[in-house]
């Protein structure tokens, strides 16, 4: 059972480039999320996905977009890439406990990706 | 904006120590859980304590949930140096068509043997 994972977990871009980070998950998980990682800064929800088909911002969207075509996966993409998107990028899925209900359950982690922009 | 907010951000412990880490958040949330990040890896879930809870046990781990201050707690009792790590809550709100987490910026823990 391969949870979480992300590809790729290393990569260097030049300023200006895009790239797509790719999360698949096999555990039948409604929610997907993606957080960047900064030292000092915890973990910030950049977007997030409540089902195949949608994809809402959290709190840090600018210069990122996302897409949940289908269940498993969920793609990071930076269409023109910079500095300030140096961090370490991670996925995570999970699923509501009752549908439509009260409580979400807990987040299963990747590997994370490190990114560098130069 | 909801993002929890753990206190200390750095706490250095000798080995047998109990570790107490804080975490304050600031809306109403459906639960609250406790992840641990080994350096360089993902996180991964401790426990989870419902907003209807006040005190959860989970083997070395105590959590308390106070939702009148906004407040919870992480005990490690007994502390060993394979504790050693970053912990983080994190809190679940209900958003836009389902659940949002968010995370707070991490206690870093050093557990000395």
């Amino acid at each position: 059972n391969a949870g979480v994972t992300q590809t790729p977990k290393f990569r260097v871009l030049k300023t200006g480039q895009s790239m797509t980070l790719l999360c698949a998950q096999d555990m039948n998980h409604e929610y997907m999320y993606w957080y960047r990682q900064d030292p000092g800064m915890g973990l910030r929800l950049i977007h997030y996905s409540v089902g195949e088909g949608t994809t809402a911002k959290g709190e840090v969207p600018d210069g990122y977009n996302v897409s949940r075509l289908k269940k498993q996966n969920f793609l990071l993409g930076l269409e023109s890439a910079a500095p300030s998107q140096t961090s370490v990028y991670f996925c995570a899925s999970s699923y509501p406990r009752d549908r439509g209900l009260s409580e979400n359950t807990e987040a299963f982690f990747g590997q994370g990706t490190r990114l560098t922009v130069v | 904006s909801q993002q929890g907010e753990e206190d200390p951000q750095a706490l250095s412990i000798q080995e047998g120590e109990n570790a107490t880490m804080n975490c304050s958040y600031k809306t109403s949330i459906n639960n609250l859980q406790w992840y641990r990040q080994n350096s360089g890896r993902g996180l991964v879930h401790l426990i989870l304590i419902r907003s209807n809870e006040r005190e959860k046990h989970s083997g070395r781990l105590r959590v308390t949930l106070d939702t009148s201050k906004k407040s919870s707690s992480l005990l490690i009792t007994a502390s060993r140096a394979a504790d050693t790590a970053s912990y983080f809550c994190a809190t679940d709100a209900w958003a836009t068509g389902g659940f949002k987490t968010i995370f707070g910026a991490g206690t870093r823990l050093f557990v000395k043997a």
